[in-house]
């Protein structure tokens, strides 16, 4: 089974600053796919940005993007000009995209804090 | 277009009763999947199915859980004989076909067992 690690369980960042999540994933399949999810304390699951493991161009989401390093199994999530609205527990996820393993392996999360 | 509709958002049952936790897919969505999250730990995949089919089962408990998508109507996640382990919080998230890879998920409900 793929095993998903976010190390850091809580970050903080100033408003207007820059902060990167970390998250490093074990798999032995070349063909995935990589997800950040937010959970604000409404608990609703948002989905932030998605990266195919294929691609090696780094997807972006306005403030949002990502380092996707495969050879290292290795996937963080930057966050510029942070803002209040970004606080939230922020979950990497890992699915593969063969046969019918299609559910999403999520790490444990990082509870990330924006101070004014 | 309305998200991923889950009902009741919070449901407080007593050890030994049923729960029954509802999710109303995305319009245009066949594909259901149900997840559980426990205090303090990321979601955990327990199910997926598609209309009038278990596809994945693999992360259900071997008693007490089941789970149906009917042809008609929401799909339903049913636990028997709560325990005061079943505690947490249960998602519901549709997509559009296996293919589509991006879940949408439910706000979930949120479980007590007294």
């Amino acid at each position: 089974a793929q095993t998903v690690t976010q190390s850091q369980p809580e970050m903080s960042v100033q408003e207007a600053e820059t902060v990167t999540l970390s998250c490093t994933y074990d798999t032995s399949e070349s063909d995935y796919y990589l997800f950040w999810y937010k959970q604000p304390p409404s608990r609703q699951m948002i989905l932030v940005i998605r990266q195919e493991a294929y691609k090696q161009q780094n997807a972006t989401e306005n403030r949002f993007s990502v380092n996707f390093q495969k050879a290292a199994k290795s996937f963080s999530l930057k966050i510029s000009d942070s803002q209040l609205g970004d606080a939230a527990m922020y979950f990497c996820a890992y699915r593969s995209a063969r046969g019918s393993g299609y559910a999403l392996n999520f790490g444990k999360g990082t509870s990330l804090l924006v101070t004014p | 277009n309305a998200g991923v509709m889950q009902n009741p958002r919070h449901l407080v049952r007593r050890r030994g009763q049923e729960a029954r936790l509802r999710c109303s897919p995305m319009k245009g969505h066949s594909h259901v999947y149900w997840y559980r999250q426990l205090p303090e730990e990321g979601l955990k995949f327990m199910v997926y199915l598609q209309k009038e089919n278990i596809i994945d089962e693999s992360g259900m408990p071997k008693e007490r859980f089941s789970a149906e998508f009917p042809k008609e109507g929401p799909s339903i996640l049913r636990i028997q004989q709560v325990v005061r382990g079943d505690s947490a919080a249960y998602f519901c998230a549709s997509s559009e076909n296996a293919a589509k890879n991006i879940q949408y998920f439910g706000a979930g409900t949120r479980l007590s067992v007294l």
